[in-house]
């Protein structure tokens, strides 16, 4: 089992670029959760998804972010345009069907650094 | 909205020394998770409680569930550097449909 895997691992980008970060969930997990984790904010649900399904994007920050889940095993996360206030770090999780009260798989996270 | 808050937010002791750090919030929640997550590396899940007053122990960390199931602990016996790092908790409410994490405790020990 690879886990949840995300690329890319870091990003460096200039403001008003578009970005986009990918994920990967373990196979078999129905629920998908992208987090962005600053150390001022912590750990911030962003938007999860269940059976590729967007359930609660309430925690998307503004309409520059966008989230797609297009088939069981692919994920996207893109912020267009970018600004310096977005630099995090943005995990993707997976959890496995009826087991999402029960916890998560995370990725190693993409470092975006925007300048 | 649920939140979550963990105390102490840092901490810092020599290997050897017990430790507890502490999750609380004014809500109730269905299940608690706690996390350990290490520089540049996501959050890895310890363990997950769901009964009020559950104790799990996993070696050398003991991990309580509150009877009113608002609040968690986790206790660490002599604790070793391999340890250090950021413990998260982190719940879901009744319906499995909001999920939060606290700020963390970040621990460090030395040896």
């Amino acid at each position: 089992d690879a886990g949840v895997i995300q690329s890319p691992r870091h990003e460096v980008t200039e403001m008003g670029q578009e970005v986009t970060l990918r994920c990967k969930p373990i196979s078999g997990h129905d629920y998908l959760f992208w987090y962005r984790q600053t150390m001022m904010r912590g750990l911030e649900l962003l938007i999860y998804f269940n059976n590729n399904v967007p359930i609660d994007d309430s925690g998307m920050p503004e309409d520059r972010f966008s989230a797609k889940m297009p088939n069981a095993s692919f994920s996207t996360l893109k912020i267009q345009p970018s600004e310096p206030r977005d630099s995090a770090v943005y995990f993707c999780a997976s959890s496995l069907p009826g087991t999402v009260n029960y916890g998560y798989t995370f990725g190693s996270g993409t470092r975006l650094t925007v300048v | 909205t649920q939140l979550l808050e963990q105390s102490p937010q840092f901490l810092s002791i020599q290997e050897g020394e017990n430790l507890t750090v502490y999750c609380n919030s004014s809500s109730v929640f269905s299940s608690l998770q706690w996390y350990r997550q290490e520089p540049g590396e996501g959050p890895v899940l310890l363990v997950t409680v769901v009964t009020g007053g559950e104790v799990k122990k996993l070696k050398r960390l003991t991990f309580q569930f509150g009877d009113a199931r608002k609040d968690s602990s986790l206790h660490i016996t002599a604790a070793q550097p391999g340890d250090t790092g950021l413990y998260l908790c982190a719940g879901t409410d009744n319906y499995g449909q909001n999920f939060v994490f606290g700020p963390g405790t970040r621990l460090s020990v030395l040896p």
